[in-house]
């Protein structure tokens, strides 16, 4: 079946990097657009970025709030999905999800399934 | 950004009740861009609507969602009390995707 595992989550001072991953399996993860959506603790839900490669075009999407800080990227030949975030402030501590696009070949964007997350926190 | 304003925060209902949930946008999403997805304490959301009103794989028939262009609503006819949860919307008519800031439907 399908499923998504991140991993990468931590504790980092503010201003510290952290690389987060996802391995996919259980679909042709090169086909579908990709996702990070992030929820703060006891918030609600916030997209951060999305990325889709057909052939040798990339596109990505990204929120304002992390547009400049954060990189999302993949590794189709290793099914894995990676956000790299810089610059890390207090308010980008939340759980990380790595979600897949509802629907394959483009940016549908509605997401099925979901990962279980993983754990940042930015605090000196 | 289109923002997503969900009502009621918090609804108390019964087993057997039905709870109607409100999604505002503050611009038109037009009569395709909006899901609504279920989250339970200590879970990932779950997929739940897309498409305003087509219910995703294994999504029991008491789930409706309705609405087009500002107002939608997501219904709940006759509360199992597994549907005790948090429910967003969501659009994707225009970047960012945006969520709403959900709907806690409690006991």
């Amino acid at each position: 079946q399908v499923q998504l595992v991140e991993s990468g989550g931590g504790v980092v001072q503010p201003g510290g990097s952290l690389r987060l991953s996802c391995a996919a399996s259980g679909f042709t993860f090169s086909t579908y657009a990709m996702h990070w959506v992030r929820q703060a603790p006891g918030r609600g839900l916030e997209w951060l970025a999305v990325i889709l490669k057909d052939g040798r075009t990339t596109r990505e999407f990204y929120t304002d709030s992390v547009q400049g800080r954060f990189t999302i990227s993949r590794d189709n030949s290793h099914n894995t999905l990676s956000l790299q975030m810089d610059n890390l402030r207090p308010d980008d501590t939340g759980l990380y999800y790595c979600v897949r696009d509802a629907v394959d070949t483009h940016m549908a964007n509605w997401f099925d399934p979901w990962g279980q997350g993983t754990l940042v926190t930015v605090s000196s | 950004e289109n923002v997503l304003t969900q009502s009621p925060a918090t609804v108390s209902l019964s087993p057997g009740e039905r709870a109607t949930l409100s999604c505002r946008a503050s611009r038109s999403v037009g009569s395709t861009y909006l899901t609504w997805y279920q989250q339970k304490p200590g879970q990932a959301p779950r997929l739940l609507i897309y498409a305003i009103s087509e219910r995703a794989a294994g999504v029991p028939d008491r789930f409706s969602g309705s609405g087009s262009g500002t107002d939608f609503t997501l219904t709940i006819t006759r509360l199992e009390p597994e549907d005790f949860a948090v429910y967003y919307c969501q659009q994707h008519a225009s970047w960012p995707i945006t969520f709403g800031g959900g709907s806690k439907v409690e006991v």
